[in-house]
Protein backbone atom coordinates (compact mmCIF):
# COMPACT_ATOMS: atom_id res chain seq x y z
CA UNK A 1 0.00 0.00 0.00
CA UNK A 2 1.16 3.43 -0.91
CA UNK A 3 0.97 5.85 1.70
CA UNK A 4 1.56 8.93 2.75
CA UNK A 5 1.77 10.28 6.47
CA UNK A 6 1.48 13.40 8.11
CA UNK A 7 2.30 14.61 11.98
CA UNK A 8 -1.33 13.81 12.93
CA UNK A 9 -1.50 17.19 14.86
CA UNK A 10 -3.02 19.53 15.58
CA UNK A 11 -0.46 22.26 15.27
CA UNK A 12 -0.35 25.41 16.94
CA UNK A 13 2.17 28.55 17.29
CA UNK A 14 2.13 31.62 18.26
CA UNK A 15 1.79 34.28 15.24
CA UNK A 16 5.55 34.96 14.45
CA UNK A 17 6.54 31.74 14.61
CA UNK A 18 7.99 28.83 12.52
CA UNK A 19 5.42 26.40 11.18
CA UNK A 20 6.87 23.02 10.67
CA UNK A 21 5.01 20.39 8.67
CA UNK A 22 6.27 17.14 8.40
CA UNK A 23 5.28 14.24 5.68
CA UNK A 24 7.24 10.41 5.19
CA UNK A 25 6.33 8.59 1.84
CA UNK A 26 6.76 4.95 1.42
CA UNK A 27 6.64 4.16 -2.31
CA UNK A 28 10.24 5.05 -3.27
CA UNK A 29 9.25 6.12 -6.74
CA UNK A 30 7.49 8.73 -6.10
CA UNK A 31 9.01 11.71 -8.20
CA UNK A 32 7.19 14.69 -6.95
CA UNK A 33 5.84 16.22 -3.90
CA UNK A 34 3.48 18.65 -3.24
CA UNK A 35 2.48 21.09 -0.31
CA UNK A 36 -1.68 22.10 -0.56
CA UNK A 37 -3.40 24.52 1.96
CA UNK A 38 -6.93 23.78 2.18
CA UNK A 39 -9.51 26.57 4.06
CA UNK A 40 -12.28 24.77 5.84
CA UNK A 41 -14.89 23.91 3.12
CA UNK A 42 -12.90 25.16 0.03
CA UNK A 43 -10.51 23.95 -2.34
CA UNK A 44 -6.93 22.61 -1.63
CA UNK A 45 -4.58 25.51 -3.09
CA UNK A 46 -0.98 24.58 -3.87
CA UNK A 47 1.49 26.56 -2.12
CA UNK A 48 4.63 24.73 -2.76
CA UNK A 49 6.20 21.82 -5.25
CA UNK A 50 9.37 20.43 -4.83
CA UNK A 51 10.89 17.59 -6.92
CA UNK A 52 14.54 17.01 -6.21
CA UNK A 53 16.60 17.25 -2.80
CA UNK A 54 17.18 19.92 -0.70
CA UNK A 55 15.30 22.91 0.03
CA UNK A 56 13.06 25.02 -2.28
CA UNK A 57 12.08 28.54 -0.94
CA UNK A 58 9.24 30.75 -1.87
CA UNK A 59 8.23 33.84 0.50
CA UNK A 60 7.46 32.86 4.02
CA UNK A 61 7.52 29.00 3.08
CA UNK A 62 9.93 26.35 2.46
CA UNK A 63 9.54 23.15 1.31
CA UNK A 64 12.36 20.17 2.13
CA UNK A 65 13.00 16.49 0.39
CA UNK A 66 15.55 14.40 1.94
CA UNK A 67 14.57 11.11 -1.02
CA UNK A 68 17.03 8.95 1.01
CA UNK A 69 14.65 9.43 4.11
CA UNK A 70 11.86 9.31 2.45
CA UNK A 71 10.91 12.65 3.68
CA UNK A 72 9.17 15.59 2.98
CA UNK A 73 8.47 18.49 4.95
CA UNK A 74 7.51 22.06 5.05
CA UNK A 75 8.46 25.28 7.42
CA UNK A 76 6.13 28.39 7.43
CA UNK A 77 8.52 31.80 8.39
CA UNK A 78 7.02 34.09 10.43
CA UNK A 79 3.51 32.32 11.03
CA UNK A 80 0.25 34.53 10.67
CA UNK A 81 -3.13 33.83 11.63
CA UNK A 82 -4.18 33.69 7.91
CA UNK A 83 -1.69 30.45 7.64
CA UNK A 84 -4.64 28.90 9.81
CA UNK A 85 -5.44 25.48 8.21
CA UNK A 86 -5.45 22.24 6.80
CA UNK A 87 -1.95 21.02 5.06
CA UNK A 88 -2.20 17.99 3.11
CA UNK A 89 1.14 16.28 1.81
CA UNK A 90 0.59 14.61 -1.71
CA UNK A 91 3.10 12.72 -3.73
CA UNK A 92 3.30 10.93 -7.26
CA UNK A 93 4.71 9.25 -9.41
CA UNK A 94 4.85 8.74 -13.24
CA UNK A 95 3.71 5.06 -12.96
CA UNK A 96 1.82 4.25 -15.81
CA UNK A 97 2.05 7.60 -17.56
CA UNK A 98 -0.62 8.60 -14.65
CA UNK A 99 0.33 11.43 -12.12
CA UNK A 100 -2.17 10.68 -9.67
CA UNK A 101 -1.75 12.04 -6.38
CA UNK A 102 -1.20 10.10 -2.91
CA UNK A 103 -2.19 12.57 -0.14
CA UNK A 104 -1.29 12.43 3.75
CA UNK A 105 -4.52 12.55 6.51
CA UNK A 106 -3.58 16.72 6.40
CA UNK A 107 -2.22 18.61 9.54
CA UNK A 108 -4.48 21.22 11.23
CA UNK A 109 -2.64 24.64 11.78
CA UNK A 110 -3.73 27.47 14.16
CA UNK A 111 -1.65 30.36 14.61
CA UNK A 112 -2.64 31.88 17.48
CA UNK A 113 -2.52 35.82 17.23
CA UNK B 1 -9.40 32.60 -15.95
CA UNK B 2 -12.23 30.24 -14.08
CA UNK B 3 -10.99 27.67 -11.67
CA UNK B 4 -12.54 24.29 -11.90
CA UNK B 5 -16.03 24.39 -10.34
CA UNK B 6 -18.43 21.46 -9.00
CA UNK B 7 -21.96 21.07 -9.11
CA UNK B 8 -24.02 20.73 -6.75
CA UNK B 9 -21.82 21.54 -3.46
CA UNK B 10 -24.13 19.68 -1.39
CA UNK B 11 -26.24 16.52 -1.90
CA UNK B 12 -28.23 14.93 0.27
CA UNK B 13 -29.96 11.34 -1.02
CA UNK B 14 -31.39 8.34 0.80
CA UNK B 15 -29.76 4.84 0.13
CA UNK B 16 -30.65 3.51 -3.16
CA UNK B 17 -30.96 6.71 -4.79
CA UNK B 18 -29.18 8.09 -7.55
CA UNK B 19 -26.90 11.30 -7.53
CA UNK B 20 -24.54 12.32 -10.66
CA UNK B 21 -21.75 15.13 -9.43
CA UNK B 22 -20.78 17.53 -12.43
CA UNK B 23 -17.02 19.27 -13.21
CA UNK B 24 -16.01 21.42 -14.65
CA UNK B 25 -12.51 21.75 -15.67
CA UNK B 26 -10.13 24.84 -15.94
CA UNK B 27 -10.39 25.68 -19.62
CA UNK B 28 -8.16 23.94 -22.29
CA UNK B 29 -7.01 21.03 -19.26
CA UNK B 30 -6.83 17.89 -20.88
CA UNK B 31 -6.01 16.02 -17.35
CA UNK B 32 -9.59 15.97 -15.48
CA UNK B 33 -9.29 13.72 -11.80
CA UNK B 34 -11.46 12.91 -9.23
CA UNK B 35 -10.62 12.56 -5.77
CA UNK B 36 -12.72 11.67 -2.53
CA UNK B 37 -12.28 12.07 0.89
CA UNK B 38 -14.68 10.14 3.14
CA UNK B 39 -14.87 11.34 6.81
CA UNK B 40 -11.49 10.70 8.93
CA UNK B 41 -9.54 9.66 5.88
CA UNK B 42 -7.09 11.10 3.23
CA UNK B 43 -7.99 12.41 -0.04
CA UNK B 44 -7.64 9.42 -2.43
CA UNK B 45 -7.97 9.19 -6.38
CA UNK B 46 -10.96 7.79 -8.20
CA UNK B 47 -10.07 7.75 -12.14
CA UNK B 48 -8.16 9.98 -14.37
CA UNK B 49 -9.61 11.42 -17.85
CA UNK B 50 -7.62 12.57 -20.87
CA UNK B 51 -9.64 14.14 -22.81
CA UNK B 52 -12.83 12.17 -23.46
CA UNK B 53 -10.73 8.73 -22.39
CA UNK B 54 -10.76 7.62 -18.98
CA UNK B 55 -6.20 6.96 -18.42
CA UNK B 56 -7.02 5.70 -15.45
CA UNK B 57 -9.99 3.93 -13.25
CA UNK B 58 -8.33 2.04 -10.69
CA UNK B 59 -9.28 3.90 -7.59
CA UNK B 60 -13.36 3.64 -8.37
CA UNK B 61 -14.76 1.78 -5.54
CA UNK B 62 -17.31 -1.04 -7.72
CA UNK B 63 -19.11 -0.80 -10.13
CA UNK B 64 -21.74 1.58 -8.95
CA UNK B 65 -19.75 5.04 -9.93
CA UNK B 66 -19.80 5.71 -13.44
CA UNK B 67 -17.84 8.31 -14.63
CA UNK B 68 -18.10 9.94 -17.60
CA UNK B 69 -16.30 12.80 -20.05
CA UNK B 70 -18.20 12.94 -23.42
CA UNK B 71 -16.54 16.01 -25.51
CA UNK B 72 -13.07 16.13 -23.49
CA UNK B 73 -15.22 19.10 -21.63
CA UNK B 74 -16.97 18.53 -18.35
CA UNK B 75 -17.44 15.52 -16.40
CA UNK B 76 -19.93 13.71 -14.76
CA UNK B 77 -19.61 11.26 -11.78
CA UNK B 78 -22.70 9.02 -10.75
CA UNK B 79 -23.56 7.09 -7.99
CA UNK B 80 -26.16 4.69 -8.77
CA UNK B 81 -27.98 3.35 -6.07
CA UNK B 82 -25.86 5.28 -3.31
CA UNK B 83 -24.97 3.04 -0.27
CA UNK B 84 -24.02 5.32 3.50
CA UNK B 85 -20.55 4.47 2.76
CA UNK B 86 -20.46 6.98 -0.43
CA UNK B 87 -21.01 9.67 1.89
CA UNK B 88 -18.20 12.06 1.50
CA UNK B 89 -16.53 15.62 -0.36
CA UNK B 90 -15.69 14.68 -4.05
CA UNK B 91 -13.23 16.46 -5.31
CA UNK B 92 -12.26 17.61 -9.03
CA UNK B 93 -9.10 18.66 -10.08
CA UNK B 94 -7.62 19.54 -13.73
CA UNK B 95 -4.23 19.83 -15.09
CA UNK B 96 -2.93 21.14 -18.16
CA UNK B 97 -0.48 18.19 -19.52
CA UNK B 98 -0.78 16.01 -16.79
CA UNK B 99 3.29 15.46 -16.26
CA UNK B 100 5.70 15.30 -13.43
CA UNK B 101 5.92 19.07 -12.89
CA UNK B 102 1.92 19.88 -13.34
CA UNK B 103 0.42 21.47 -11.27
CA UNK B 104 -3.62 19.99 -10.36
CA UNK B 105 -5.69 22.64 -9.54
CA UNK B 106 -9.07 21.52 -7.49
CA UNK B 107 -12.53 22.43 -7.38
CA UNK B 108 -14.70 22.79 -3.70
CA UNK B 109 -16.06 19.50 -3.62
CA UNK B 110 -19.28 18.15 -4.02
CA UNK B 111 -20.70 16.92 -0.41
CA UNK B 112 -22.64 13.83 -0.54
CA UNK B 113 -24.50 12.42 1.78
CA UNK B 114 -26.17 9.48 1.79
CA UNK B 115 -28.92 8.64 4.73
Amino acid sequence: QKEVEQNSGPLSVPEGAIASLNCTYSDRVSQSFFWYRQYSGKSPELIMSIYSNGDKEDGRFTAQLNKASQYVSLLIRDSQPSDSATYLCAASNSGGSNYKLTFGKGTLLTVNP
Amino acid sequence: EAGVTQFPSHSVIEKGQTVTLRCDPISGHDNLYWYRRVMGKEIKFLLHFVKESKQDESGMPNNRFLAERTGGTYSTLKVQPAELEDSGVYFCASSLTGGLTDTQYFGPGTRLTVL
